[in-house]
């Protein structure tokens, strides 16, 4: 059973950037989850996605984006990246959009 | 707003002694929590969850007690051991809306001396 994976591990980018992060989910699950995780916090729920369609969304504005793909992986994108969008981002992929998150090990994003 | 959070940013212990991570709620209708552990450089990893209609529940070395009356729970972990050094959240799943979403605490460090 293959695990959640993210690409890539590391990035860097300049203000006012855009940036595109990926997440294949767990074998056999259906729903993905993206969070941020600033340097010591917890992750904050960034957006949900259940059979391809945007399902329940946190407090982050519209130029956090995402997509589901068919095959249940799915992208982050952030638009007009700003210095405090640098952390930690977290992908967790569930069987259902109830059950247990399984994540990922994260794709840290720096914004200088 | 509600929220979940935590007492302590760190915790020292020695090798073969008993940790105990403590968090704090706010919503008294909160009815399901899990804890969490994080490792350097992973992924959050689920440790063991508990409903609001028990007040204990045990795993493997851990125990996470439930006290509903002052909105506390707390993680102990017996005979800590080095790879039990990571950060430890505790988490609580918010249905509204549609899906689940994970609402995080600031998590605590948990460093074993050896």
């Amino acid at each position: 059973e293959t695990g959640v994976t993210q690409s890539p591990t590391h990035l860097i980018k300049t203000r006012g950037q855009q940036v595109t992060l990926r997440c294949s989910s767990q074998s056999g699950h259906n729903t993905v989850s993206w969070y941020q995780q600033a340097l010591g916090q917890g992750p904050q729920f960034i957006f949900q996605y259940y059979r391809e369609e945007e399902n329940g969304r946190g407090n982050f504005p519209p130029r956090f984006s995402g997509l589901q793909f068919p095959n249940y992986s799915s992208e982050l994108n952030v638009n007009a990246l700003e210095l405090d969008d640098s952390a930690l981002y977290l992908c967790a992929s569930s069987w259902g959009e109830d059950n247990e998150q399984f994540f990922g090990p994260g794709t840290r994003l720096t914004v200088l | 707003g509600e929220s979940v959070g935590l007492h302590l940013p760190t915790l020292s212990v020695q090798e073969g002694d008993n940790s105990i991570i403590n968090c704090a709620y706010s919503n008294s209708a909160s009815d399901y929590f899990i804890w969490y552990k994080q490792e350097s450089g992973k992924g959050p990893q689920f440790i063991i969850d508990i409903r609001s209609n028990m007040d204990k529940r045990q795993g493997q070395r851990v125990t996470v007690l439930l006290n509903k009356t002052v909105k506390h729970l707390s993680l102990q972990i017996a005979a800590t051991q080095p790879g039990d050094s990571a950060v430890y959240f505790c988490a609580e799943p918010n249905y509204t809306g549609g899906g689940n979403k994970l609402t995080f605490g600031t998590g605590t460090q948990l460093k074993v001396e050896l």
